[in-house]
């Protein structure tokens, strides 16, 4: 069956530049999670949708970042005006009810020049 | 805030011995506890969890942990290390009702032949 599906895989752009990154949640899944993963800080939360409840963006680090997800299904990461240390994988997941992440996809690689 | 702590960043493991991947939490009120597995170029794969069921949790692969109230641990056990073993191994923390995980620094497995 169809898992967490991230596109693109790989993504090189220039400082500056804004980025989105897109993330297609397993089918039915309520809940839709968004992770950054660098070497100098590990795994960190980012953003948390689930249903149409209003998103938890505690993690995310600045007003560079913002995230939707239309029609309860696909989301969009988009980083404005990126800097070299936004560099990082990111990482989406879905659930097929709140709690915990159990489903990754395979992660966005972003590398900023 | 609530936090793990893994030790030991590589771990070296002979094929067909003991795995032990030991992983401490800090927590003021009871978590839940989780493992998460990554190989090469994926995403995360949940390996098991504890929700205040029952303290030994089996998960997939073979692989098994215990919560130790008295020690603030979930350490990680397999009896017999595979080859196919070889991954980044995470342990994660989150209170109940909160979506966010967090992730300890992972430990890297290496199986020996």
């Amino acid at each position: 069956g169809a898992g967490v599906s991230q596109s693109p895989s790989n993504k090189v752009t220039e400082k500056g530049k804004d980025v989105e990154l897109r993330c297609d949640p397993i089918s039915g899944h309520t809940a839709l999670y968004w992770y950054r993963q660098s070497l100098g800080q590990g795994l960190e939360f980012l953003i948390y949708f689930q249903g149409n409840s209003a998103p938890d963006k505690s993690g995310l680090p600045s007003d560079r970042f913002s995230a939707e997800r239309t029609g309860g299904s696909v989301s969009t990461l988009t980083i404005q005006r990126t800097q070299q240390e936004d560099s990082a994988v990111y990482l989406c997941a879905s659930s097929n009810r709140g709690g915990q992440p159990q489903h990754f996809g395979d992660g966005t690689r972003l590398s900023i020049l | 805030a609530q936090s793990v702590t893994q030790l030991g960043s590589h771990v070296s493991v002979s094929e067909g011995a003991l795995v032990l991947l030991r992983c401490n939490y800090s927590s003021s009120v009871p978590p839940y506890l989780f493992w998460y597995v990554q190989y090469p170029n994926q995403g995360l794969q949940l390996l098991l969890k504890y929700t205040s069921a029952a303290t030994l949790v089996k998960g997939i692969n073979g692989f098994e942990a215990e919560f130790k109230k008295s020690e603030t641990s979930f350490h990680l056990t397999k009896p017999s290390a595979h080859m196919s073993d070889a991954a980044e191994y995470f342990c994660a923390v989150s209170l109940y009702g909160n979506n966010r995980l967090a992730f300890g620094k992972g430990n890297q497995v290496v199986v020996i032949p």
